[in-house]
This record gives C-alpha cells, structure tokens and sequence, in this order.
C-alpha cells in the first residue's frame, strides 16, 4: 500500500462547478501538505502548503487538512477550463526534505 | 532565466548507454532535489543536496545512478549503462522551504 493515495480519475466537470479533489496518507509524520498541478509535458506548479491540520485559502483555492482522519482536501470553485490539468498532493515528514507525491488526479472543465 | 532549468529536455538513449542530465537551479537555492516520474504517476524522490552535500540518496534505485552537485550550484543526474526501465521523465527541484520549484524536466527513453 502506498503512504499517498490519489484517485487518478479523470474528473470531468462543467465550467463553474465547484471541484473537490483528496488524498489520504498513513504516515503520521506528515507536517507539510502541498497541492501541485501539472500541465502536460510541464514540471509540477505550487499552488499552495499547509503546515498541520487546517484550512488556507488563496484565490479560487482552498486546502484544507485533517490529520485526525489523515485526509487532506483541494477544493476549487468557479472552475475554468485552464484549471484543466492534473492536481498531485505532496507531503513532507518532519525528519526528511524529500516529498511523497499521490498519483495525481486528472481534471477536466468543459466550457 | 528566473526559473529551474533542466537540460536536455529529451533524451533518447540506446540500452547500455550512460547519460547525464544537466539542472540549474534558481539562484540562491541552497536545497535541490532530484525525482523520477513514471507514465501516468507521481513523481518519486531520488535524492537531495544541501549545498554541495548530498544529504538523503536514499531514492536512487541502483548504483547506477549518481547525482553530484560540486559548487553548491548545478547538479548533474547520470545514469550509467541505461535500462529499459530507465525511461522516465527527470524532475529537478530547489526549493527554499518548504516549498519546491519544478523545472520542466528530462524526459528519458531508453530503447
């Protein structure tokens, strides 16, 4: 069993809806929760961390960390066709710098 | 560039041939990191410099391959005597904690 699962999908949805995408981890030590996307045949973009359990918002963007459950959350709304791309979570443990990616989920907005 | 660059962007290579791939990271990043990604999965962690120090290799799969960084600047990923399953895309990252920049990677087929 992978620490990281990600539902590979592909997730289809029409422009405007809101989008909801997770992870779940089994490794405690997990304290930076990182959301990428990745166009194709690009390098992963950072579009946002959070440190612990919580939520943060930024823009169109929010993430949100549960550690009790070991589930973590992008969510994004007002959903356009340029946020197609697939979204991998990353997560970094307190004793190593190295992160551990999910398979990433594939998106699709249809304008 | 403002960016990590990674050279060259594709690479083919013959079965038992030896390759290097080139990373320059953004300027003043102290910490670099090298990752694999399959087809259709996440990147995976190889390894991670500190400067000129290799400080985690613990993701190399073999002792084929061998990462060096010598002036704490541009590092090089070289995979000796490729294999099939070599083929992969090269991610390289610097990174001021805790976040990861990603350059566009090498993408390796060996035949």
């Amino acid at each position: 069993q992978k620490e990281v699962e990600q539902d590979p999908g592909p997730l289809s949805v029409p422009e405007g809806a809101i989008v909801s995408l997770n992870c779940t981890y089994s490794n405690s030590a997990f304290q930076y929760f990182m959301w990428y996307r990745q166009y194709s045949r690009k390098g992963p973009e950072l579009l946002m961390y959070t440190y612990s359990s919580g939520n943060k918002e930024d823009g169109r963007f929010t993430a949100q960390v549960d550690k009790s459950s070991k589930y973590i959350s992008l969510f994004i709304r007002d959903s356009q066709p340029s946020d197609s791309a697939t979204y991998l979570c990353a997560m970094e443990d307190t004793g190593r710098r190295a992160l551990t990616f999910g398979s990433g989920t594939r998106l699709q907005v249809q304008p | 560039g403002a960016g990590v660059s990674q050279s060259p962007r594709y690479k083919v290579a013959k079965r038992g041939q030896d390759v290097a791939l080139r990373c320059d990271p953004i300027s003043g990043h102290v910490s670099l990191f090298w990752y694999q990604q399959a087809l259709g999965q996440g990147p995976e962690f190889l390894t991670y410099f500190q400067n000129e120090a290799q400080l985690d290799k613990s993701g190399l799969p073999s002792d084929r391959f061998f990462a060096e960084r010598p002036e704490g600047s541009v590092s090089t990923l070289k995979i000796q005597r490729t294999q099939q399953e070599d083929s992969a895309v090269y991610l390289c990252a610097s990174s001021p904690h805790p976040e990861a920049f990603f350059g566009q990677g090498t993408r390796l087929t060996v035949v």
